[in-house]
Formats: C-alpha cells, sequence, structure tokens
C-alpha cells in the first residue's frame, strides 16, 4: 500500500523566514495531496492540496509543490509567524475525493519570534 | 458551509469495555466517511473507509470485530471501540466526503482508556 514519509519531524524557524516541509510517497497512482495542520490538543485543520494535474499551487503565505517524477510534495510557508507554530501533516490519496489518506509522520513546526 | 461533528468529544471507559462514537456531517453529503486514529505521539492512521451502497472496508489491522461501524444515511456515521484496551486510546477522527470534494474533518474524539 502507500506509504507517505514526512522527511523533518520537527522544524524551528526564527519568526518572517520560511519554512519548508518535505513528504515522498510511493503509489504512483496517487493523485490528490492535502496538508493540514494540528494545534495542541486539537484536531486536523485543513490548510492546502494540490492536486496531480498541476505541480504548483499557492494560497497567500502558503506554497505546495509536486514533483510527480520524483514522487515528492513540499510545502512552504513563507514570511512565518508564531500562529504558524503546530504539527503540520502531509497526506496522500489515489482519487481525488481523498476518502482514503495515508499520512505522514507530521513535523512539529516551531517559529521562534 | 460543511461542517462535520463528533461526540463525544472527550470519553474515559475502563479497560475491557466498550465505546460508541458518532459522526453527524452538516451542510453536504457525506458520500464516504472515514474513521481514523491517532495514538499518543503518532500519525493518523486508517481504520476502515464506508462509502454509501458499498461494503465498508478495513484496513490491516483493523476489523469489523472490533470496530464496528454504521454508516445508514448520508450525514451520520457511528462506530464502536469493542473490548477497549490501553493500545485503543487516542484521537479517533472522522472525515466525510462528497464526491470529488476534500475530505473534511471533525473535531475528533479522544479516549482515554483505564
Amino acid at each position: 500500500g502507500e506509504k507517505v514519509e514526512q522527511h523533518e519531524s520537527t522544524l524551528s524557524v526564527r519568526e518572517g523566514d520560511s519554512a519548508v516541509i518535505n513528504c515522498t510517497y510511493t503509489d504512483t497512482a496517487s493523485s490528490y495531496f492535502p496538508w493540514y495542520k494540528q494545534e495542541a490538543g486539537k484536531s486536523l485543520h485543513f490548510v492546502i492540496d494540490i492536486r496531480s494535474n498541476v505541480d504548483r499551487k499557492q494560497s497567500q503565505r502558503l506554497i505546495v509543490l509536486l514533483d510527480k517524477k520524483a514522487k515528492r510534495f513540499s510545502l512552504h510557508i513563507t514570511a512565518t509567524q508564531p500562529e504558524d507554530s503546530a504539527i503540520y501533516f502531509c497526506a496522500a490519496s489515489r482519487n481525488n475525493a481523498g476518502a482514503k489518506l495515508t499520512f505522514g509522520g507530521g513535523t512539529r513546526l516551531t517559529v521562534r519570534p | 458551509g460543511a461542517l462535520v461533528y463528533q461526540y463525544p468529544r472527550r470519553t474515559i471507559c475502563k479497560s475491557g469495555t466498550s465505546m460508541r462514537m458518532e459522526c453527524q456531517a452538516v451542510g453536504f453529503q457525506a458520500t464516504s466517511v472515514a474513521w481514523y486514529r491517532q495514538s499518543p505521539q503518532k500519525t493518523f492512521e486508517l481504520i476502515a473507509l464506508s462509502t454509501v451502497n458499498s461494503a465498508i472496508k478495513y484496513e490491516q489491522n483493523f476489523t469489523q470485530e472490533k470496530f464496528p461501524i454504521s454508516h445508514p444515511n448520508l450525514s451520520f456515521s457511528s462506530m464502536t471501540v469493542l473490548n477497549a484496551y490501553l493500545e485503543d486510546r487516542g484521537l479517533y477522527l472522522c472525515g466525510a466526503g462528497q464526491g470529488a470534494t476534500e475530505q473534511f474533518f471533525g473535531p475528533g474524539t479522544r479516549l482515554t482508556v483505564l
């Protein structure tokens, strides 16, 4: 089955700098790649997603890149703020509905003031 | 807007007892419902995926005998954790989807087993 690996388990950046979280996946049939944020003691909050028909998507300070050939995708958070501090999870799914997601292990992002 | 509610939000049960949790989709039709578990300090594991008009599919390491799921209509699903033990503790998430749209997650049910 699909395996999603999140390369950075922790990441610390200074406020205003960019943060990059990288994920790789194994299933070439995966076509939907969402990102979620989990704050302490809380559930998952959808952040941004990308589908396999594009290789870049931006939403305000968030940029997602997808390299299908390398089976790699990444989340770039620009101009980080302390409130960006959380655990970020990448996920992959075979269909655009994202009904069956395989999650990465999570990256704890700390933004230092 | 699309919302997913889960209840209870937190529950404690004694080892060996069972616990039922519910998931309700509001504002959209949940044609698929996926149940996930996040064990302490771990990522989210898919327990099972329920799609209307299809059989419920359980992932490896999870069985219907242990985690029976009901998905009777397009707005409701429930899952029971039977004979809960320490390894069953964690955050149980319900993710509901409609067709080719993103999956909406509920706030989760946090299960503590004593």
